[in-house]
């Protein structure tokens, strides 16, 4: 069974500057997470989907970050513009409900901000 | 407020001894509980998971326990082995899922 796929792995950009994060979750996984890791910090949820409506967002900066999951299957996490405090691994995950059930990570998304 | 707290930033370990890695909570609502190892440059993959209703799981090496009136879980690792070297986070469910900061695992030859 193939795993959480992410991409890009790496992308460096400056700040002020755009991104889009692509994600693409195990097959039948209804529930799709994106986290944000900081560097010595755990994860942080940043959005949670329920096939393709969103079921929490309240730790989603609104007014530069965007994410959608059109037709409950794939996700885009956009980042814009972006700040110096963006950098971070943006961690995509999967499972199958929301409760009760264990999430599996991509390998996430490593950006970096100058 | 952070929900989900690991004390110890680090452990070291000599490899064939018992690891424990410890994980408090603070909201009683938590009903699922998870542990991840994670490798640099890799997500976090799981490990081992415990409901609410239980107070013990075991999975091969790994064991975790659940004190809920201390509101604590802890994860054991016997016998501990080099590859088990990572970071390791607990997690904690309602509604949505509540990491903790991460405890990095040294096992020694």
């Amino acid at each position: 069974e193939a795993g959480v796929a992410q991409s890009p792995r790496y992308k460096i950009i400056e700040k002020r500057q755009s991104v889009a994060f692509w994600c693409n979750p195990i097959s039948g996984h209804a529930t799709l997470y994106w986290y944000q890791q900081i560097l010595g910090q755990g994860p942080k949820l940043l959005i949670q989907f329920q096939n393709n409506g969103v079921v929490d967002d309240s730790q989603l900066p609104k007014d530069r970050f965007s994410a959608e999951r059109l037709k409950g299957v794939d996700s885009t996490l956009k980042i814009q513009p972006a700040k110096l405090e963006d950098s971070a691994v943006y961690l995509c995950a999967s499972s199958l409900e929301s409760a009760g059930n264990t999430i599996y990570f991509g390998e996430g998304s490593w950006l970096t901000v100058v | 407020d952070q929900q989900v707290k690991q004390n110890s930033p680090s452990l070291s370990v000599q490899e064939g001894r018992i690891s424990i890695l410890n994980c408090d909570y603070t909201n009683s609502m938590f009903d699922y509980f998870l542990w991840y190892k994670k490798y640099p440059a890799e997500g976090p993959t799981f490990l081992i998971s415990i409901s609410s209703i239980k107070d013990k799981n075991e999975d091969g090496r790994f064991t975790v326990f659940l004190n809920k009136s201390a509101k604590h879980l802890s994860l054991h690792i016997v016998p501990s082995q080099p590859g088990d070297s990572a970071v390791y986070f607990c997690a904690a469910q309602h509604l949505k899922v509540t990491f903790g900061t991460g405890t990095k695992l040294q096992v020694i030859p």
